[in-house]
């Protein structure tokens, strides 16, 4: 069974700091997603990131990037410039063996404060 | 394009009722994912439809049960509510299996 950890749940930093949130995850999968959503107090949960397996490179989607180390089966946030619009849970997430992307396992997530 | 709407946003419901939830899918979205996300956890996968059909289903019980119709749109059923069943539901939309979902803001539903 797929696994996904979360070891933080909670951290706070300053408007316009960087802060990195940890996720480490454990799957039989050799080629699979992985996937960084955040969710605001709306409740919505939204897509930040996505990073395949097979990809060396570590995706970037403007302010936020991934630190992926597919060996140590680890797939950190960083979140450069915060901004107050950033304070959610953020919930690493990847779809479990021989499942669609749409069928994710979920970690218990982080919840950000970013502080004026 | 309004995206994945759910509706209600917010219900409560007494222990051994029953409860509908609802939601219509993104513009060109046919398959439908519903998730139950606990207070401090993250979602669980509840069930996938597709086609009309329950295409995978995550551990959860048969008073757990659901429709898709020919619209895309797509209902869950909780039937004999317990108090645990108190949550977040969440809905996701995507088109086809392996592209990315779309969740809507869901409805919190609380058994009293």
């Amino acid at each position: 069974a797929q696994t996904v950890t979360q070891s933080q749940p909670e951290m706070s930093v300053q408007e316009a700091e960087t802060v990195t949130l940890s996720c480490t995850y454990d799957t039989s999968e050799s080629n699979y997603y992985l996937f960084w959503y955040k969710q605001p107090p709306s409740r919505q949960m939204i897509l930040v990131i996505r990073q395949e397996a097979y990809k060396q490179q570590n995706a970037t989607e403007n302010r936020f990037s991934v630190n992926f180390q597919k060996a140590a089966k680890s797939f950190s946030l960083k979140i450069s410039d915060s901004q107050l619009g950033d304070t959610a849970m953020y919930f690493c997430a990847l779809p479990p063996e021989q499942g669609g992307s749409e069928k994710l396992v979920f970690g218990k997530g982080t919840k950000l404060t970013v502080n004026p | 394009d309004a995206g994945v709407t759910q509706s209600p946003t917010h219900l409560i419901k007494t222990r051994g009722q029953q409860v509908t939830l609802r939601c219509s899918p993104k513009s060109g979205h046919d398959t439908v994912s519903w998730y139950q996300q606990a207070l401090g956890q993250g979602p669980q996968f509840i069930f996938q439809y597709y086609e009309e059909e329950e295409r995978q289903r995550g551990n959860f019980p048969d008073r757990f049960s659901g429709h898709q119709f020919p619209n895309y749109s797509s209902e869950l059923n909780v039937n004999a509510l317990l108090l645990g069943d108190s949550a977040l539901y969440l809905c996701a939309s995507s088109f086809r299996v392996g592209t990315e979902a779309f969740f809507g803001q869901g409805t919190r539903l609380t058994v009293v």
